[in-house]
């Protein structure tokens, strides 16, 4: 069975440019989660997704992070403009929801955004 | 608000050589899960154990164990004859269950040399 899938796995681009991150979680995952991840720390929640629906998105930088989980399968993380602060990974997971998998995230490799 | 102390930013230890990372956490509900993940070098955390708070045995798989000790708000993980391969970032975290929001610690970097 396939796992969490990101790309691109590392992208590099000068302050102020558009950035965006793909992921496609396992098949059957109805809870998807977006991280950030700066060097030294631990994952961060950005925004997570159960089906279609952001149902926490209290941590995401709204004036220029913005995300999309069309049809509740794939989804887009995008970054515009990027600042230098941004320059970190951002990992996808996903999970089933509740029950005894709760808690069990799925990760993908992530993204690793370099901002110049 | 969850908070998870991982005090041990970096242990490094020789092949066989037992080690115990150790975890610390708050939370102010009564009913919550525990986690540790690896993350080795290629980047994606892997889901290691869940404990749910009412549950207190120590856990053994293996080469892994896990104390958690409520009294003391700890959850620490020992490896038992620790191999090269075991070498990655080691994360424990909190989950809330009305919020569904797992908290990460900032992680313990172990490494064993052959």
């Amino acid at each position: 069975e396939a796992g969490v899938v990101q790309s691109p796995r590392y992208k590099i681009i000068e302050k102020k440019q558009p950035v965006a991150f793909w992921c496609n979680p396992i098949s059957g995952h109805n809870t998807l989660y977006w991280y950030l991840q700066n060097l030294g720390q631990g994952p961060e929640l950005l925004i997570r997704y159960e089906n279609e629906e952001a149902v926490d998105d209290s941590q995401l930088p709204k004036d220029r992070f913005s995300a999309e989980r069309l049809k509740g399968v794939d989804s887009t993380l995008k970054i515009q403009p990027a600042e230098l602060g941004d320059s970190a990974v951002y990992l996808c997971a996903s999970s089933l929801m509740g029950g005894p998998n709760t808690g069990e995230l799925f990760f993908g490799e992530g993204s690793r955004l370099t901002v110049l | 608000a969850q908070k998870v102390t991982q005090a041990q930013t970096e242990i490094s230890v020789v092949e066989k050589e037992d080690v115990t990372l150790d975890c610390v956490y708050e939370t102010r509900d009564t009913t919550y899960y525990l986690f540790w993940y690896k993350q080795p070098p290629s980047g994606e955390l892997v889901f290691l154990i869940r404990r749910n708070s009412f549950d207190e045995q120590n856990e053994i798989s293996g080469r892994y164990s896990w104390n958690f000790q409520k009294s003391t708000s700890s959850f620490n993980f020992t490896i038992t004859a620790s191999q090269v391969v075991d070498s990655a970032v080691y994360f424990c975290a909190v989950l809330n269950t009305g919020f569904q929001k797992l908290v990460f610690g900032t992680g313990t970097r172990l490494l064993v040399s052959p």
